[in-house]
Order: C-alpha cells, then sequence, then structure tokens
C-alpha cells in the first residue's frame, strides 16, 4: 500500500515563528500536494509540485511556500505563523495520468496562539 | 472554474438504513472523474467510489453506490445498510484531466450513524 507520512499529528505554535510541515511518500509518486481543511470550506488546495524542484500555487497560496528537493518529500513552509493559519493541513500524492483519485497522509493539525 | 457544492452540513442514519448524500457540480468540460472521499475520525481519507463521466453506468463498491447524472450535473451517493463504522465526513470532488489535476473538493457532509 502507498504511504504518506506526515511527520506531525498535532502541533502548536507561537504567532511569527517559521513552521515547517513535512511530508513523505513512499512510491515514486511525481505529484504531491498540500490541503488545508476548515469545517464548512472543505478541502482547499495551498500549493502541489509536479516533479522534484517544481512548484505551482493552488487557490489558497498566500503565507505559504513550499520545496520539494527530493521526490519523496514535500515540505509546506508558514513563513512567519499567524492565528489564521490554524487548521488541519493535509498531505496527498498520487502517479502522474492517474486518475484513481489521490492517496493522502492522515493530516498535522496546526495551532498557531 | 469548476466548483463542487455539497448542501447537506449533516446527516444523520439508523444503522441498517439507507441513506443518501448529495452532490453537484459546475463544469463545461465533458471529460473528467468524480469522487466520492470518507474522512473518519482517525482523519486518513479514504477513496469510497469514483466515476468517469464519459461512462453512463453507474458506479458501485459494495454497498455504496452513485447516482451520476451528467446533464444535471449531479453525483450523489447512496450508502445501503449503513453500518457504524460509516460515521465521518464524507467529500465529493471533481478532476479535470490533462490540465493541473487537481482535486477540488465540497465543504462535505458530516454523517452519523446511529444504533
Amino acid at each position: 500500500d502507498v504511504k504518506v507520512t506526515q511527520s506531525s499529528r498535532y502541533l502548536v505554535k507561537r504567532t511569527g515563528e517559521k513552521v515547517f510541515l513535512e511530508c513523505v511518500q513512499d512510491m515514486d509518486h511525481e505529484n504531491m500536494f498540500w490541503y488545508r481543511q476548515d469545517p464548512g470550506l472543505g478541502l482547499r488546495l495551498i500549493y502541489f509540485s509536479y516533479d522534484v524542484k517544481m512548484k505551482e500555487k493552488g487557490d489558497i497560496p498566500e503565507g505559504y511556500s513550499v520545496s520539494r528537493e527530493k521526490k519523496e518529500r514535500f515540505s509546506l513552509i508558514l513563513e512567519s505563523a499567524s492565528t489564521n493559519q490554524t487548521s488541519m493541513y493535509l498531505c496527498a500524492s498520487r502517479t502522474s495520468g492517474s486518475y484513481y483519485g489521490y492517496t493522502f497522509g492522515s493530516g498535522t493539525r496546526l495551532t498557531v496562539v | 472554474a469548476q466548483t463542487v457544492t455539497q448542501s447537506q452540513p449533516e446527516m444523520s442514519v439508523q444503522e441498517a438504513e439507507t441513506v443518501t448524500l448529495s452532490c453537484t457540480y459546475d463544469t463545461s468540460e465533458s471529460n473528467y472523474y468524480l469522487f466520492w472521499y470518507k474522512q473518519p475520525p482517525s482523519r486518513q481519507m479514504i477513496l469510497v467510489i469514483r466515476q468517469e463521466a464519459y461512462k453512463q453506468q453507474n458506479a458501485t463498491e459494495n454497498r455504496f453506490s452513485v447516482n451520476f447524472q451528467k446533464a444535471a450535473k449531479s453525483f450523489s451517493l447512496k450508502i445501503s445498510d449503513s453500518q457504524l463504522g460509516d460515521t465521518a465526513m464524507y467529500f465529493c470532488a471533481f478532476m479535470k484531466p490533462y490540465n493541473t489535476d487537481k482535486l477540488i473538493f465540497g465543504t462535505g457532509t458530516r454523517l452519523q450513524v446511529f444504533p
């Protein structure tokens, strides 16, 4: 089974801190995605990556950046955390050209205080 | 831009009964994919069922089936013989291939199955 692993299940950070959310997949998938999940808003795409060192903005990239130095790892970076970035963050991956949906990690619940 | 609408924020059903979750979407494309995902309290998103728009036959997976109405842009999920383990958030999602292949999600329906 494909596994997508998010390094932290729960995270509490202070306003203004630089925050790194890590995601690792073990099936050589080309495409990786970061979503943010909020009640009543569903999942919204922050950033995605087609391949190593390639990234594209999603629908809500403001306040975030990403890094993909290796194929298996896709990091989401909150440059200066703010309380409105308190949310659930979900990472996902897929094989390019596959239309069987994504494989998701189990999420990181981030609280910014 | 494509949008996905789930108009039922919460639903409940008794064990062994049948429940239908609604989803509508908006697109000008003719070729696309639709999905239902389940997110139980463990937070792991699980693919429930997938429909290819060019296939007229409705997809089924055991107790889960869809009613895909392409002209009406409707994609409802029917859960038969509901079980306690079906308690979860359910998300409808749309994917347009050969573009960015992004999954576009609805806002979700929280389903509670009661004994």
